[in-house]
């Protein structure tokens, strides 16, 4: 198994303010990674697909980063809202279908 | 509308009683996965299917069997299940030509308790 650690396990943070976590994982023969949001009873889903050292990806007040040198992902959220809410993971895609995710980020956003 | 369908979504079983979970896409993927996740921990990917008839074992495969004879079907058998094996499982699909740069879809989930 290649580990994918993610960190913090959890965060609260107030309404309005912004966070980071990050998702640390092997840099040697790196493909992809990907992250997902999943939220409680539904379906993990797709935020962003990150293949290239020096991506920046944004979806609204979202955006991620990716080092694959150093093998670390950063995900940020300016301006926490509590629909925020979730569980955020990130993936290490292998070539071929394998992947292998981290144990996720819960952020709770308090109003 | 593109989905990953699963069902049950809900059983609850005996230890010993073999049961199927079944998958099906729908967006003519190549690639799929089933996944089971336990509290605290992420998803673990017990097997995952490059097409039809290609399958290889995942980090957590132990007490599972699967197998692909449809492009759309990717069924997860457990023999004889276990207590341990109690989770939530999910189902994925992904195209083997965005395989790098498109990300999976996930069917809503099944919640096997194993008694």
């Amino acid at each position: 198994i290649l580990n994918v650690e993610q960190s913090p396990q959890s965060l609260h943070v107030q309404e309005g303010d912004s966070t980071n976590f990050t998702c640390s994982f092997p840099s040697s023969n790196f493909y992809a990674l990907h992250w997902y949001r999943w939220e409680t009873a539904k379906s993990p889903e797709a935020l962003f697909v990150m293949t290239l050292n020096g991506d920046e990806k944004k979806k609204g007040r979202i955006s991620a980063t990716l080092n694959t040198k150093e093998g670390y992902s950063y995900l940020y959220i300016k301006g926490s809202q509590p629909e925020d809410s979730a569980t955020y993971l990130c993936a290490r895609i292998h070539n071929a279908g394998k992947s292998t995710f981290g144990d996720g980020t819960t952020l709770t956003v308090k109003p | 509308e593109a989905q990953v369908t699963q069902n049950p979504r809900y059983l609850i079983t005996v230890t010993g009683k073999k049961l199927t979970v079944t998958c099906s896409q729908n967006m003519n993927h190549e690639y799929m996965s089933w996944y089971r996740q336990d509290p605290g921990l992420g998803l673990r990917q017990i097997y995952y299917s490059m097409n039809v008839e290609v399958t290889d074992k995942g980090d957590v495969p132990e007490g599972y069997k699967v197998s692909r004879k449809e492009k759309r079907n990717f069924p997860l058998i457990l023999e004889s299940p276990s207590p341990n094996q109690t989770s939530l499982y999910f189902c994925a699909s992904s195209s083997k030509t965005g395989v790098r740069t498109d990300t999976q879809y996930f069917g809503p989930g099944t919640r096997l308790t194993v008694l």
